[in-house]
């Protein structure tokens, strides 16, 4: 049973656009909200957070979005590089429990 | 400043065999934890550590795997006997105290049993 869903497993957006990476999930304990950042043979790299009592956080081009009841959450990245291209993992957790990841979504971003 | 540290990098193993993981936590941080990446299940949980103790093992697949931490500074992984299901990427990550955005993953284990 998966608890954190990433739908899309590849994104191909051109550079200067938009991407936008969505997730859902189905424990509505979760109380708080990541995305890591995945480069080929290296370990996942935090990127951004939300806590559950936020709609959105902001961090330079990445903005996440926290809609509780939808249990979904989106990571838009504006504008988009050639160096973000990567796999971008969801994860959530409730506190005092550990991460659960989603399968991840391969992000190619062409110049 | 040394990141979490796990070796071997890369193992090809014949089916039957023992297969042991290794991870050094960065220093100071409480929390270590196993995960395993396969395309077909993503990034999933293993086991973790608070303090040297195991405090979840319900994602270890089968009593075909054990982890331990003898201590703050090392952890193992071991599977045996190892069979061609378990190739995947395995990767350590620690932490100090327990907030998602503090996790730091080591570069992962690529393990092949053939």
């Amino acid at each position: 049973d998966q608890q954190v869903k990433q739908n899309s497993p590849s994104l191909s957006v051109q550079e200067g656009r938009i991407s936008i990476l969505n997730c859902d999930y189905t424990n509505s304990m979760f109380d708080y909200f990541l995305w890591y950042k995945k480069y080929p043979a290296e370990g996942p790299t935090f990127l951004i957070s939300i806590s559950s009592i936020k709609d959105k956080n902001e961090d330079g081009r990445f903005t996440v979005f926290l809609n509780k009841s939808a249990k979904h959450l989106s990571l838009h990245i504006v504008p988009s590089q050639p160096g973000d291209s990567a796999v971008y993992f969801c994860a959530a957790h409730q506190a005092g429990t550990a991460l659960i990841f989603g399968k991840g979504t391969t992000l190619s971003v062409s110049s | 400043d040394a990141g979490v540290i796990q070796s071997p990098r890369h193992e090809v193993t014949e089916m039957g065999q023992e297969v042991t993981l290794r991870c050094k936590p960065i220093s100071g941080h409480d929390y270590l934890f196993w995960y395993r990446q396969t395309m077909m299940r993503g990034l999933e949980l293993l086991i973790y550590f608070n303090n040297n103790v195991p405090i979840d093992d319900s994602g270890m697949p089968e009593d075909r795997f054990s982890a331990k931490m003898p201590n703050a500074s090392f952890s193992t992984l071991k599977i045996q006997p190892s069979e061609p299901r378990d190739s995947a990427v395995y990767f350590c990550a620690s932490s100090q105290g327990y907030s998602g955005n503090t996790i730091y993953f080591g570069e992962g284990s690529w393990l092949t049993v053939v």
